[in-house]
């Protein structure tokens, strides 16, 4: 069975610093996808980037970009320039192109600081 | 807005009751999932439906059923419903099924409480 770790349970940083958030994970496939997921106080899930597993390269969306380590099996996620906007619980999730079920982390909660 | 709605968005109800929840996906979308999350136990996959049929099953509890309707949209029917049960219910879509991975989007969510 697949598994997603986020050993971060919290973090925090100022606005406008960098952060990584951990992600790894346990997997026999070798075609999967892995995605970062954003919850904001409201509640929302919101898609914040992905990545295909046969990629070489990192996926890149803005400020939001991955460092994908298949032979490691880690996912971490790198926000740079931090806003407040994105205090939030952040979900590293994993789907194989034949499951089609996502599976989470426990997330790890963020929070950007005046 | 992801267009996926979700209805009730809370709910407050006793041991032993039964609910209904309600989800319609993203117009186009033919696949809905249903995930819980607790504060113990995190996002949980619950159930798939592709087109009107199941598709995959995660941890859904017996007491627990699911149907897709024709026009698409999907109920998630909880009974005797204990303590434990109360966390957020998610409903999410997406355009596919099989063979490749598609974003899901997903429904603001069905807060459960079981007093």
């Amino acid at each position: 069975a697949q598994t997603v770790t986020q050993s971060q349970p919290e973090m925090s940083v100022q606005e406008a610093e960098t952060v990584t958030l951990s992600c790894t994970y346990d997997t026999s496939e070798n075609n999967y996808y892995l995605f970062w997921y954003k919850q904001p106080p409201s509640r929302q899930m919101i898609l914040v980037i992905r990545q295909e597993a046969y990629k070489q390269q990192n996926a890149t969306e803005n400020r939001f970009s991955v460092n994908f380590q298949k032979a490691a099996k880690s996912f971490s996620l790198k926000i740079s320039d931090s806003q407040l906007g994105d205090t939030a619980m952040y979900f590293c999730a994993f789907m194989t192109t034949g499951a089609q079920k996502l599976v989470f982390g426990q997330g790890t909660r963020l929070t950007i600081n005046p | 807005d992801s267009g996926v709605t979700q209805t009730p968005k809370h709910l407050i109800t006793a041991t032993g009751q039964r609910v209904t929840l309600r989800c319609s996906p993203r117009s186009g979308d033919l696949s809905v999932y249903w995930y819980q999350q607790s504060l113990d136990q995190g996002l949980q996959f619950l159930i798939q439906y592709y087109n009107g049929e199941e598709r995959a099953k995660g941890n859904i509890l017996e007491r627990f059923s699911a149907q897709q309707f024709p026009d698409l949209h999907s109920e998630l029917n909880l009974s005797s419903l204990e303590l434990g049960d109360s966390a957020l219910y998610f409903c999410a879509s997406s355009v596919v099924s099989r063979g490749q991975a598609g974003e899901l989007f997903f429904g603001e969510g069905s807060r459960l409480t079981v007093l």
